[in-house]
C-alpha cells in the first residue's frame, strides 16, 4: 500500500513569494497534520484536519493556511515568504482523530527561502 | 507550555549493545506516547506507540512508561550500526489530539 505522498520534494522561492505544499494521506485515513522541522529540533505542529475541518492550529502567523479535500488530501499554503520559513514540511496521517491513533509520516518538502 | 525533554546526545554505543532513549515529558494528563526513528535527511518513521504504564516489546525494541515518575523510554537490543539516527520522542497531552514531539536524541552505533 502507498504511504503518505507529498509534492513536491525540494523546493527553491524567494523571500515575499507563496507556495504551496501538497499531501496525500494513506489510502482510508481521514486525518491530515503538517508540520514544521528545522534543523536539530522536532517537527512542530502546524495544522491538523479531521474529515475536511480544521481541528488544531499551532502557534504560527496567520501567513501559514491550510485546507483539506473531499478525497482527505491536504494543501498547505504560506504567504510572503521569509528566510525563517526555510525548513522541512511534514504531513503525517491517521485513521482519525484521538489519543490512540497513530500518526505517519510523509517524506516531506524541502523548503528553501532566498 | 507542555514540554518534552530528551537529551540531544549523541549517544555513543557499541554494536550488539543495549542503547537505552529516555524521554520526560510535562503533561501529568498526558495520554499516549510515541517513538519515531529518524535518519539524516529523511522524515520520522514510527517505530512504536505505548499508552500504559509498563513495558511493550516489538522485535529489538522495548519501550517503557512509567506515568507516576512522567517519563518515557526506548531500549534498542542488539544495536546496529543501521540503527544510528535521531530519536523522536511524542506525546499526546490529555484534552488534545495533538502530539508534542521532543527535539529527540541522536543514536551512533559503532562497530
Amino acid at each position: 500500500d502507498a504511504g503518505v505522498t507529498q509534492s513536491p520534494t525540494h523546493l527553491i522561492k524567494t523571500r515575499g513569494q507563496h507556495v504551496t505544499l501538497r499531501c496525500s494521506p494513506i489510502s482510508g485515513h481521514k486525518s491530515v497534520s503538517w508540520y514544521q522541522q528545522v534543523l536539530g529540533q522536532g517537527p512542530q505542529f502546524i495544522f491538523q484536519y479531521y474529515e475536511k475541518e480544521e481541528r488544531g492550529r499551532g502557534n504560527f502567523p496567520d501567513r501559514f493556511s491550510a485546507r483539506q479535500f473531499p478525497n482527505y488530501s491536504s494543501e498547505l499554503n504560506v504567504n510572503a515568504l521569509l528566510l525563517g520559513d526555510s525548513a522541512l514540511y511534514l504531513c503525517a496521517s491517521s485513521f482519525g482523530q484521538g489519543y490512540s491513533y497513530e500518526q505517519y509520516f510523509g517524506p516531506g518538502t524541502r523548503l528553501t527561502v532566498t | 507550555q507542555k514540554e518534552v525533554e530528551q537529551n540531544s546526545g549523541p549517544l555513543s554505543v557499541p554494536e550488539g549493545a543495549i542503547a537505552s532513549l529516555n524521554c520526560t515529558y510535562s503533561d501529568r494528563g498526558s495520554q499516549s506516547f510515541f517513538w519515531y526513528r529518524q535518519y539524516s535527511g529523511k522524515s520520522p518513521e514510527l517505530i512504536m506507540s505505548i499508552y500504559s504504564n509498563g513495558d511493550k516489546e516489538d522485535g529489538r525494541f522495548t519501550a517503557q512508561l512509567n506515568k507516576a515518575s512522567q517519563y518515557v523510554s526506548l531500549l534498542i537490543r542488539d544495536s546496529q550500526p543501521s540503527d544510528s539516527a535521531t530519536y523522536l520522542c511524542a506525546v499526546i497531552s490529555g484534552g488534545s489530539y495533538i502530539p508534542t514531539f521532543g527535539r529527540g536524541t541522536s543514536l551512533i552505533v559503532h562497530p
